[in-house]
């Protein structure tokens, strides 16, 4: 069964500074997606990035970068140069290629620190 | 539309009471999601609708939940008896096609509080 894990509840980072949200994942199938969502406080979901399986690149959208090892089982998040308006919760998600849907991991609540 | 519209925005209901939770998703995205957020946690996956195909409701956590689309428009959710347990937000999201890389684009939620 597919399993997303995020294990930091809660992160602090001043602002300028880079941080990174951790995220593992388990799947059996090889063709796999991996995806990073922000929730302001607002409570939107907002897509931010994707990470194909067999991708040989990390992916970047801007100031967001995918940190991917695929042999370890990881996908985490680097958000380079954190703003104030970076404070939000963000989800880790996987989705088989091929399927329907999306599972999310628990969560990190990021602090961002003027 | 431009989003994915959800309404009401916030729903205060009675336990026992039926409430019925409304979303649009964007024109020309196939494939329309309801997922549950209790407060604090992660996204649970409700049910799916991909264009006229039969739903996937794996997810519905009971016999009380239920949902409709039409076509490839308006999904309606619809909890009968609503339980205490049932307060969560619950967010609708669409997209343009599945297996694909393509995000979901989320609603705003409904914020449902049975009392």
């Amino acid at each position: 069964a597919q399993k997303i894990t995020q294990t930091q509840p809660g992160m602090f980072v001043q602002e300028k500074e880079a941080v990174t949200l951790d995220c593992t994942y388990d799947t059996s199938d090889p063709s796999y997606g991996l995806f990073w969502y922000k929730q302001p406080s607002s409570g939107e979901m907002i897509f931010l990035i994707y990470q194909g399986s067999y991708d040989q690149q990390n992916a970047t959208e801007g100031r967001y970068s995918l940190n991917f090892q695929k042999a370890r089982k990881s996908a985490n998040l680097v958000i380079s140069a954190s703003q104030l308006g970076d404070s939000a919760m963000y989800f880790c998600a996987m989705r088989e290629v091929g399927g329907f849907k999306t599972i999310f991991g628990a969560g990190t609540r990021l602090f961002v620190k003027a | 539309g431009a989003g994915v519209s959800q309404s009401p925005s916030n729903k205060v209901t009675e336990k026992g009471k039926d409430v019925e939770l409304r979303c649009d998703p964007i024109s020309g995205h196939t494939a329309l999601y309801w997922y549950r957020q209790r407060l604090g946690q992660g996204l649970e996956f409700l049910i799916y609708f991909q264009g006229n195909s039969a739903p996937d409701k794996s997810g519905l956590p009971s016999d009380r939940f239920s949902a409709e689309r039409t076509g490839e428009s308006v999904s309606t959710l619809t909890i009968q008896r609503t339980q205490q347990e049932d307060s969560a937000v619950y967010l609708c999201a669409s997209s343009q096609v599945t297996g694909s890389h393509y995000g979901y684009t989320f609603g705003s939620g409904t914020r449902l509080t049975v009392v």
